[in-house]
């Protein structure tokens, strides 16, 4: 499956610890954004990476929250503290090298995260 | 900044009739426009886009999208609904941006089809 991954599927934690999500972009792309989806809420953007950079971290949470996107390896969106709050779906997107505009985001399957 | 509203949070039709799902933005600049479909417990699935050119638009599964300018409208639809069209559907927009393209949702359409 040359298609988006994400792992784990599904991950729980308690109260204050920490949850990690890797996303493995598919072969090519180079750009990598990330979604939450609340329950029965849309997608809302959170942080826009492209390797070893953050381009845009306009909807990431001030504090707990932190992406990365090294040069090897797959990006990673990590929370730190995990609170109720967060419980919710992250959602990987990649796209090739934006050039003209209008790229389509190829999503993976997501991570569910529930927080005890 | 952009935002889109789909109208309709929940729609039900008969097997075999018209699908018609909701989709009104804000932009201020000329959008990209996107559909996406999620069925349980996936990601999200490009139906189709609008980037310019053509306004009618043909994705997969035969669905189709209508860009209207003067209305801020791309609404979906298709002739003939499918059991398996069943899922929630998600329109989204962008604006043209060298280098980054992020998508801002609407809250999303949940589509039954009564047999």
């Amino acid at each position: 499956n040359a298609g988006v991954m994400q792992n784990p599927r599904h991950l729980v934690r308690r109260r204050g610890q920490e949850a990690r999500l890797r996303c493995s972009p598919m072969k090519g792309h180079s750009h990598v954004y990330w979604y939450r989806q609340l329950p029965e809420e849309g997608l809302k953007f959170m942080v826009y990476l492209q390797k070893e950079n953050i381009i845009d971290e306009s909807g990431m949470p001030k504090e707990r929250f932190s992406a990365e996107f090294p040069k090897e390896g797959p990006s990673i969106l990590r929370i730190q503290q995990v609170v109720r709050g967060d419980s919710a779906a992250y959602f990987c997107a990649s796209s090739q090298q934006a050039g003209q505009g209008g790229q389509p985001q190829h999503f993976g399957d997501g991570t569910r995260l529930s927080i005890l | 900044a952009q935002s889109v509203t789909q109208l309709g949070s929940h729609v039900s039709v008969s097997e075999g009739a018209l699908v018609l799902l909701r989709c009104n933005y804000s932009s201020s600049v000329p959008p990209y426009l996107f559909w996406y479909v999620q069925y349980p417990n996936q990601g999200l699935q490009l139906l189709l886009k609008y980037t310019t050119g053509a306004t009618l638009v043909k994705g997969i599964n035969g669905f189709e999208a209508e860009f209207k300018k003067s209305e801020t409208s791309f609404h979906l639809t298709k002739p003939s609904a499918h059991m398996s069209d069943a899922a929630e559907y998600f329109c989204a927009v962008s604006e043209p941006h060298f280098g980054n393209e992020k998508l801002t949702f609407g809250t999303g359409t949940r589509l039954t089809i009564i047999p």
